[in-house]
């Protein structure tokens, strides 16, 4: 399939590292926060949402942390595997727009070796 | 699998044709979303979908039009292609706040 990682950020980790990746969201009044990851070839796929009330919420072997104060949202992928290669994408809902109405950013791809 | 199917998978349109993209929303989903996603790029929000009414719009021209079935599925329509129109275009059904993408249709404006 067709590369969706052209002129990103990449972020390389050896397998079994813990990843890191950063995003800066931009409206403060944004409520609702999703990040994505997006193979080759493929939509988007859900991994793990926070509401701006939470400064930290846990998943299988991930975790989002969000910094209002710097509009900052980090997503932490512990012991990363080579099935985690892929474009990871933050999204804010803004404000005074839809359910489901998403910014996204302009996303970082994360290689993973063996 | 997210149960948001997309048709088709992959089209070549010339320059000033119109298309129509088509898209199934997960059972009891009655928002569908409609995204473009350039090459290297995030999906870019072009219009929203409830209950048969749009609800919200992005910095779409009017020529990117859609419409929502009483069974929730929907499609997007762009008349006039513009080569720049090349895109991943992707759907996204949700009945509260998690929004769910399909596969997406590769759109390719010779």
């Amino acid at each position: 399939g067709e590369s969706v990682g052209l002129h990103l950020p990449t972020l390389s980790v050896q397998e079994g590292d813990n990843s890191i990746i950063n995003c800066a969201y931009s409206n403060s009044a944004s409520d609702y926060f999703i990040w994505y990851k997006q193979e080759s070839g493929k939509g988007p796929q859900f991994i793990i949402d926070i509401r701006s009330n939470m400064d930290k919420r846990q998943g299988q072997r991930v975790t989002v942390l969000l910094n209002k104060t710097v509009k900052h949202l980090s997503l932490q992928i512990a012991a990363t595997q080579p099935g985690d290669s892929a474009v990871y994408f933050c999204a804010e809902n803004p404000p005074n727009s839809g359910y489901s109405t998403l910014t996204f950013g302009k996303g970082t791809m994360l290689l993973v070796s063996p | 699998e997210t149960g948001v199917t997309q048709s088709p998978t992959h089209l070549i349109k010339t320059r000033g044709q119109q298309v129509t993209l088509r898209c199934s929303s997960q059972s009891g989903h009655n928002t569908v979303s409609w995204y473009q996603q350039a090459l290297g790029q995030g999906p870019q929000f072009i219009f929203q979908y409830y209950r048969e009414e749009e609800n919200g719009r992005g910095n779409f021209p009017p020529r990117f039009s859609g419409l929502q079935f009483p069974n929730y599925s929907s499609e997007l329509n762009v008349n006039a292609l513009e080569l720049d129109d090349s895109a991943l275009y992707l759907c996204a059904s949700s009945s509260g706040r998690e929004a769910f993408f399909g596969q997406g249709t590769r759109l390719t404006v010779v």
